[in-house]
C-alpha cells in the first residue's frame, strides 16, 4: 500500500495568514498517461463528513473558495489556505488513488486559529 | 442537490452482523460507482471498499482488514447502497460513510476516478460486549 504521511500533524494560524500543509506518498501518484498526480485533499469540520476539495493535486471542486489551492507532483504536494477564515479551521486530509481502489488517506492535519 | 443518507447503524456484539445502507438522490445513482469509508473514533479515514456500477461490471473490492467478512452490493431501483457486515470485531467500531468517486470527462468520459465527490452524513457502528 501508498503510505501518505501528512505534516504537521496540527497548526495554529492567525486569521488572514497562511496556512500550508505537506503530503508526502511512499511511491510516485503521477501517472504519464493522464499526465495527472492522483492526489485529493479533503476539509472535516468536527462532526461532518470530509467534504472534497482538490482533485489531481491542484484543481479545486467547483465551489470550493480560491484561497485553498493545491500544488506538487510525484511524491510530494502541498495544500495551502492562503489566507485562513474562521470557518476553515477543520482537519485537511490528503489521499492518493493512484492504486485504485486501494485508496489510502493521510493521517490529517489539524488546523486552528491562533 | 446531491444527497447520501446512511441508516441501519448500531450497537452489535462482536461476532455479530448488521446491514447499512446509503439512500441516495440527487444524481444518477445507476452509473455511479460507489465506496465506503470509515473513520474509528478519534482517529482518521479508512477506505472499506468500493463497487462499480453495474454496466461497468458491478464488481467490488475491499480492504485487507474486511476482506471476506463485509461485502457490498446495490439496488439501483432503489437508488441505494448497502454494506453487509459480518463477524463484526472490535476493531470494526467507527462512523461508516458512504461516497460517490469523482468524474473527469475531459480525462475520462467512460469511467470515475477514485477521489470521493459527495459523502453521506454517516452512521455509527459500535461493536462491543
Amino acid at each position: 500500500d501508498i503510505v501518505m504521511t501528512q505534516s504537521p500533524d496540527s497548526l495554529a494560524v492567525s486569521l488572514g495568514e497562511r496556512a500550508t500543509i505537506n503530503c508526502k506518498s511512499s511511491q510516485n501518484v503521477f501517472y504519464s498517461s493522464t499526465n495527472k498526480s492522483y492526489l485529493a485533499w479533503y476539509q472535516q469540520k468536527a462532526g461532518q463528513p470530509p467534504k472534497l476539495l482538490i482533485y489531481w493535486a491542484s484543481t479545486r471542486e467547483s465551489g470550493v473558495p480560491d484561497r485553498f489551492s493545491g500544488s506538487g507532483s510525484g511524491t510530494d504536494f502541498t495544500l495551502t489556505i492562503s489566507s485562513l477564515q474562521a470557518e476553515d479551521v477543520a482537519v485537511y486530509y490528503c489521499q492518493q488513488y493512484y492504486t485504485n481502489p486501494q485508496v489510502t488517506f493521510g493521517g490529517g492535519t489539524k488546523v486552528e486559529i491562533k | 442537490e446531491v444527497q447520501l443518507v446512511e441508516s441501519g447503524g448500531g450497537l452489535v456484539k462482536p461476532g455479530g452482523s448488521l446491514r447499512l445502507s446509503c439512500e441516495t438522490s440527487g444524481f444518477t445513482f445507476s452509473h455511479a460507482w460507489m465506496s465506503w469509508v470509515r473513520q474509528a473514533p478519534g482517529k482518521g479515514l479508512e477506505w472499506v471498499g468500493r463497487i462499480k456500477s453495474k454496466i461497468d461490471g458491478g464488481t467490488s473490492d475491499y480492504a485487507a482488514p474486511v476482506q471476506g467478512r463485509f461485502s457490498i452490493s446495490r439496488d439501483d431501483s432503489k437508488n441505494t447502497l448497502y454494506l453487509h457486515m459480518s463477524s463484526l470485531k472490535i476493531d470494526d467500531t467507527a462512523v461508516y460513510y458512504c461516497a460517490s468517486l469523482g468524474r473527469d470527462q475531459r480525462i475520462s468520459p467512460l469511467r470515475p476516478f477514485d477521489w470521493l465527490s459527495f459523502w453521506g452524513q454517516g452512521i455509527q457502528v459500535t461493536v462491543s460486549s
